[in-house]
């Protein structure tokens, strides 16, 4: 059974970088094919997706964050990451790491306020 | 990117109603390995997205026969053959055929 679960701050203050971690199991991203996504939604709105990471270390970012974003991953320890530069307000929402289309994480809520 | 036009944004059902929704996408879906990486997905209120039909009319696994997904290229539809009280929420659909990924931006089912 695959699960996956997100943890992060919940809140942090504009300009700070945010740091995401998806923990997960049933899956190893060592294995060929596997791959772990970021996605978020502001409440009420759409999904965004945000990045990807390979079995292989190849990642995949959004164009419109790309700056802004970093994504890695512990195989050892099952785990990905993701690191969001220079946060604002528009940053608000709740993040999902998901094995694309099919696993998806609870979601962690995140909360960019001064 | 890749646009993915849903229709209609909201839908509004009786229970044993059937409905279809429309996803039309601004670019071929066609991969060059021949599939069609069209995905619908539902989230219900306070829940994550659930994957329900993969590569345009697979249906999921544990995923209730009512749903059925069609089309090709660049228009797509999902239809539900008699809704029930739980399919309440937002369908999306989504595509990984073109980076960056997309998703539609949702049709809401409620339930009358």
């Amino acid at each position: 059974q695959v699960t996956l679960k997100e943890s992060g701050p919940g809140i942090l203050q504009p300009s700070q970088t945010l740091s995401l971690t998806c923990t997960f199991s049933g899956f190893s991203l060592s294995t060929y094919g596997m791959g772990v996504g970021w996605i978020r939604q502001p409440s009420g709105k759409g999904l965004e997706w945000l990045a990807n990471i390979w079995w292989d270390d190849d990642k995949y970012y959004n164009p419109s964050l790309k700056n802004r974003l970093t994504i890695s991953k512990d195989t050892s320890n099952n785990q990905a990451f993701l690191k969001i530069t220079n946060v604002d307000t528009a940053d608000t929402a709740t993040y999902y790491c998901a094995r694309i289309p099919r696993d998806w994480g609870q979601g962690v809520m995140v909360t960019v306020s001064s | 990117d890749v646009v993915l036009t849903q229709t209609p944004p909201t839908l509004s059902a009786t229970i044993g109603q059937s409905v279809s929704i429309s996803c039309r996408s601004s670019q071929s879906l066609l991969d060059s390995d021949g599939d069609t990486y069209l995905n619908w997905l539902l989230q219900r209120p306070g829940q994550s997205p659930q994957l329900l039909i993969y590569s345009v009319s697979n249906l999921e696994s544990g995923v209730p026969n009512r749903f059925s997904g069609s089309g090709s290229e660049t228009d797509f539809t999902l239809k539900i053959s008699g809704v029930e009280a739980e399919d309440l929420g937002v369908y999306y659909c989504m595509q990984a055929t073109h980076a960056p990924l997309t998703f539609g931006s949702g049709t809401k089912l409620e339930i009358k």
